[in-house]
């Protein structure tokens, strides 16, 4: 059962505290990205990476890190550093030479 | 700032009516594609449209793009409840580092 999974589905966090948010895909797609939505938003890029062992900022990078020491996982890092993380997060994947990305359910992040 | 502008914000059908949904864009693009979110859950892919095509077709789907008005239009024929849902347009731009910009998307209401 291919596909792109997100988890947890929702977390809570305290002010202050770094948060880990889980992405994953057996796809074998060697570029992986990760948005924010807000509500009544669109999409907006935080982070991509194009092939393992590296990545780069998106539009809205700051108060995040990443890490892609494997094809199949990208995970995302939500520093006490980001001032409004309260979002719903989304990762995608893609294979090469295709434009189509494959999203997960997200992670619903809320700070309390 | 996002690249992609959807027209109408919100739209209203009863069942069984054409959907015509239109997004306009600022910057050459590679391809042009269009995405489906159901609410709470991640974006689905529904179809690509690149630059130097005109129109495109999928089932019930069809898309046009200009790139001389920079503008995209996607036709949903014959709609169901079930279509009920966000639809966004997004860019990729062309590049070796291609990445999605997304709009703000439109919220497809469709009466039984």
């Amino acid at each position: 059962d291919g596909g792109i999974t997100q988890s947890p589905k929702y977390l809570f966090r305290k002010e202050g505290q770094n948060v880990t948010l889980s992405c994953e895909q057996n796809l074998n797609h060697d570029a992986m990205y990760w948005y924010r939505q807000d509500p009544g938003q669109g999409l907006r890029l935080i982070y991509y990476s194009q092939i393992v062992n590296d990545f780069q900022k998106g539009d809205i990078a700051e108060g995040y890190s990443v890490s892609r020491e494997k094809k199949e996982s990208f995970p995302l890092t939500v520093t006490s550093a980001q001032k409004n993380p309260t979002a719903f997060y989304l990762c995608a994947s893609r294979a090469s030479g295709t434009g189509e990305q494959f999203f997960g359910p997200g992670t619903r992040l809320t700070v309390l | 700032s996002q690249q992609g502008e959807e027209d109408p914000q919100a739209l209203s059908i009863q069942e069984g009516e054409n959907a015509t949904m239109n997004c306009s864009y600022k910057t050459s693009i590679n391809n042009l594609q269009w995405y489906r979110q159901n609410s709470g859950r991640g974006l689905v892919h529904l179809i690509l449209i690149r630059s130097n095509e005109r129109e495109k077709h999928s089932g019930r789907l069809r898309v046009t793009l200009d790139t001389s008005k920079k503008s995209s239009s996607l036709l949903i024929t014959a709609s169901r409840a079930a279509d009920t849902a966000s639809y966004f347009c997004a860019t990729a731009t062309t590049g070796a580092n291609s990445k999605l910009t997304f709009g703000k998307g439109i919220t497809l209401s469709v009466r039984p």
